[in-house]
C-alpha cells in the first residue's frame, strides 16, 4: 500500500500567488483531513470529509482557503491570495472508517509551504 | 479548545520510564495518541474511548479518565526509537475523527 500522497513536498511562492497542494487518501478511506502545522499553533485541523463530502470546515482560517473532494481519491486545498502567514506544513490524512464510527488517521508526508 | 499536555519536554535515559498527560476542560468522547518525528508526518498510536479502558501497544499504554477529562500516555524502559513529539488529540463528540489536538510533548531518549 502507497500511504497517503501528497504534492509537492516542497512549494516556494510569492505573497499573492495561488497555491495548490494535492492529496491522494488511501484506498477505501472514507474519510479525508487537511491539517497545518506551525511551531505557534500546534496542528490544527482545518477541514475534513466523508465519502468525500465536507463535513467541517470550521478550522478554515480564512475566504482564501478552499478545499475540494471531486472523487474518491483525490483532494485539493487551495490558497488564493497566499500571504507569508500562511507559510506552514499541510497535511493530508485519511481513515478507513465511516460516521459515526471513526478510526486511526494515516497522514500522508506533508507539503512544506513557503510564503515569501 | 485545545487540550493541554504536561509536561513540555522530558529526557530520558534508555531504559527510563516517562509518563506524558492531557488535560480537557470539556467533557471528553475520545482521546488519540500520535508520534511525530523531526521532520516526519504523525504516526498513529492508540485511540481510547470513554469508559476510562487502558490500553496497550508494546511497551506503551494509555488510560483514559472521562470523569477527570483526562488521559496518560505511560512509557516502559524507553528505547531510543522513542525520541520524538507525542500529541494527543481529543474529540468532544462522536465526530467522524474531528480532532483537537495539544501543542505536544518533546521526548528525547539518551543512550
Amino acid at each position: 500500500d502507497a500511504g497517503v500522497i501528497q504534492s509537492p513536498r516542497h512549494e516556494v511562492t510569492e505573497m499573492g500567488q495561488e497555491v495548490t497542494l494535492r492529496c491522494k487518501p488511501i484506498s477505501g478511506h472514507n474519510s479525508l483531513f487537511w491539517y497545518r502545522q506551525t511551531m505557534m499553533r500546534g496542528l490544527e485541523l482545518l477541514i475534513y470529509f466523508n465519502n468525500n463530502v465536507p463535513i467541517d470546515d470550521s478550522g478554515m482560517p480564512e475566504d482564501r482557503f478552499s478545499a475540494k473532494m471531486p472523487n474518491a481519491s483525490f483532494s485539493t486545498l487551495k490558497i488564493q491570495p497566499s500571504e507569508p502567514r500562511d507559510s506552514a506544513v499541510y497535511f493530508c490524512a485519511s481513515s478507513p472508517e465511516t460516521l459515526p464510527n471513526y478510526n486511526e488517521q494515516f497522514f500522508g508526508p506533508g507539503t512544506r509551504l513557503t510564503v515569501l | 479548545q485545545q487540550p493541554v499536555q504536561s509536561p513540555q519536554a522530558v529526557i530520558l535515559r534508555e531504559g527510563e520510564d516517562a509518563v506524558i498527560n492531557c488535560s480537557s476542560s470539556k467533557a471528553l468522547y475520545s482521546v488519540h495518541w500520535y508520534r511525530q518525528k523531526h521532520g516526519e508526518a504523525p504516526v498513529f498510536l492508540m485511540i481510547l474511548l470513554k469508559g476510562g479502558e487502558q490500553k496497550g501497544h508494546e511497551k506503551i499504554s494509555a488510560s483514559f479518565n472521562e470523569k477527570k477529562q483526562q488521559s496518560s500516555l505511560y512509557l516502559t524502559a524507553s528505547q531510543l526509537s522513542y525520541s520524538g513529539t507525542y500529541f494527543c488529540g481529543t474529540e468532544r463528540g462522536n465526530q467522524g475523527g474531528k480532532l483537537i489536538f495539544g501543542q505536544g510533548t518533546e521526548l528525547s531518549v539518551k543512550p
